[in-house]
């Protein structure tokens, strides 16, 4: 298995535009989760689906955050209208539902200048 | 609410010397507890869990051991590597919680040869 993938690994973008990330989870695997790191807060949890319906999305920050999982193989995580406070490392991760353990992908670096 | 507090970092060590990083939790029930290693420009792997009091995790000579009297999970390990670099991020995750994992905010080690 080629493990959880996520594109583009780098994104540098103006501060307005639109970003939309992409994660590829684990085949078989019905649980997914995003999560952001920054130096100043660490790994947060943004938002978490199970069998592609959202559990839980109390921490997305704001409205300008929105995630997606339209089929079990593929979910967005889109932030418009981007901001520099927005720039972080946004990590996909998944599991499968009693595994109690997740799979990470290698994290899509964002910047907005 | 559940959280994790691990050792401020950074911290660092020359080649095989000991190593703890301490991390204790607040958490309702029986959480599972994890280590999770984060090398440089990758996304985060599992590195141990322990899923019940009294477990000891263990893998590529690290360890830790669940202390639910201290409620504890520090990790050691006995002869430190350069390789070993990394940030190491303590976690739990909740019974029925979906497998979220809640997050230390994570240990820079460098290891110095």
């Amino acid at each position: 298995d080629a493990g959880v993938i996520q594109s583009p690994r780098h994104e540098v973008t103006e501060m307005g535009q639109e970003v939309t990330l992409r994660c590829k989870p684990i085949s078989g695997h019905n649980s997914l989760f995003w999560y952001r790191q920054t130096m100043m807060r660490g790994l947060e949890l943004l938002i978490y689906f199970n069998n592609n319906v959202p559990i839980d999305d109390s921490g997305m920050p704001e409205d300008r955050f929105s995630a997606k999982m339209p089929n079990a193989s593929f979910s967005t995580l889109k932030i418009q209208p981007s901001e520099p406070r927005d720039s972080a490392v946004y990590f996909c991760a998944s599991s499968h539902t009693g595994a109690n353990v997740l799979t990470f992908g290698a994290g899509s670096r964002l910047t907005v200048l | 609410g559940d959280s994790v507090t691990q050792m401020e970092g950074p911290v660092t060590l020359s080649e095989e010397a000991f190593l703890t990083i301490n991390c204790t939790y607040t958490a309702t029930g029986y959480p599972s507890l994890f280590w999770y290693v984060q090398y440089p420009g990758e996304g985060l792997q599992l590195l141990l869990k322990a899923t019940k009091a009294d477990d000891k995790g263990s893998n590529k000579g690290f360890e830790a051991t669940y202390r639910k009297e201290t409620t504890s999970f520090h990790l050691e390990k006995g002869s430190v590597q350069v390789s070993d670099s990394a940030v190491y991020f303590c976690a739990l995750s909740v019974p029925f919680g979906n497998e979220k994992l809640t997050f230390g905010t994570g240990t820079r080690l460098t290891i110095i040869p």
